[in-house]
């Protein structure tokens, strides 16, 4: 069983100052975890994802993910936040079972203040 | 490179009435289809996926079916609208195997009236 939880269903900050978007999960095997961002009205675009590679995952845009076993966690964070940053953020968590397998979280969106 | 399509982009449809939602997948053989519904403030629910050709499967109980007709073809569908199939869906592929990310269409945001 897994499970993906977005502690923060809206997150707001100033434009420049850093971004930290929340998620913790839960997984009974080594997980998958992903990032995604979409625009509104628009598809989902993949920002990141750790595969049990380097704990530290870089990402597009600035964005960056550290993968944390002990806190289940997975927090996206970029150190400035632009304009075009404003959207909705996505957390997924899955596991070698395949795409079909994964779960999503329900979403933080992002607003940037200018 | 690995494009997908998907249309239209807006719809609006009457109560009862049939629909019919296409995506294609370019640059790629054989991948893992996806059709998800989101709803505002629930994330993303999986419809359908398909690991081949006419090979469906249905996670949720609902008034819609899927079809893939061709390896890089997905068609969601329904005989008859109800409002409460109003949403915006999306259609993804993915590379068969673990541990492999998804590729999002633009959405098709579906209002029944």
């Amino acid at each position: 069983a897994q499970s993906v939880t977005q502690l923060d269903s809206h997150v707001s900050v100033s434009e420049g100052t850093p971004v930290l978007l929340r998620c913790n999960y839960s997984s009974s095997y080594s997980p998958s975890l992903f990032w995604y961002v979409q625009h509104p009205n628009k598809g989902l675009q993949l920002l990141l994802k750790y595969t049990s590679a380097a704990t530290l995952v870089k990402g597009i845009n600035g964005f960056e993910a550290e993968f944390k076993k002990s806190e289940t966690s997975f927090h996206l964070t970029k150190p400035s936040a632009h304009m075009s940053d404003a959207a909705e953020y996505f957390c997924v968590v899955g596991y070698s079972g395949g795409y079909q397998k994964v779960t999503f979280g329900t979403g933080t969106k992002l607003q940037v203040i200018p | 490179s690995q494009t997908i399509h998907q249309w239209p982009a807006t719809l609006v449809q009457p109560v009862g009435s049939p629909l019919s939602l296409e995506c294609t997948v370019e640059g790629t053989s054989n991948p893992n289809l996806y059709w998800y519904r989101q709803a505002a403030g629930r994330g993303l629910q999986l419809l359908f996926y398909s690991v081949g050709i006419g090979q469906i499967s249905s996670e949720v109980p609902q008034n819609l079916s899927a079809s893939r007709p061709q390896d890089r073809q997905f068609i969601l569908s329904s005989k008859k609208l109800l409002l409460s199939d109003s949403g915006f869906y999306l259609c993804a592929w993915s590379v068969q195997g673990k541990n492999t990310e998804a590729f999002f269409g633009q959405g098709t945001r579906l209002t029944v009236v």
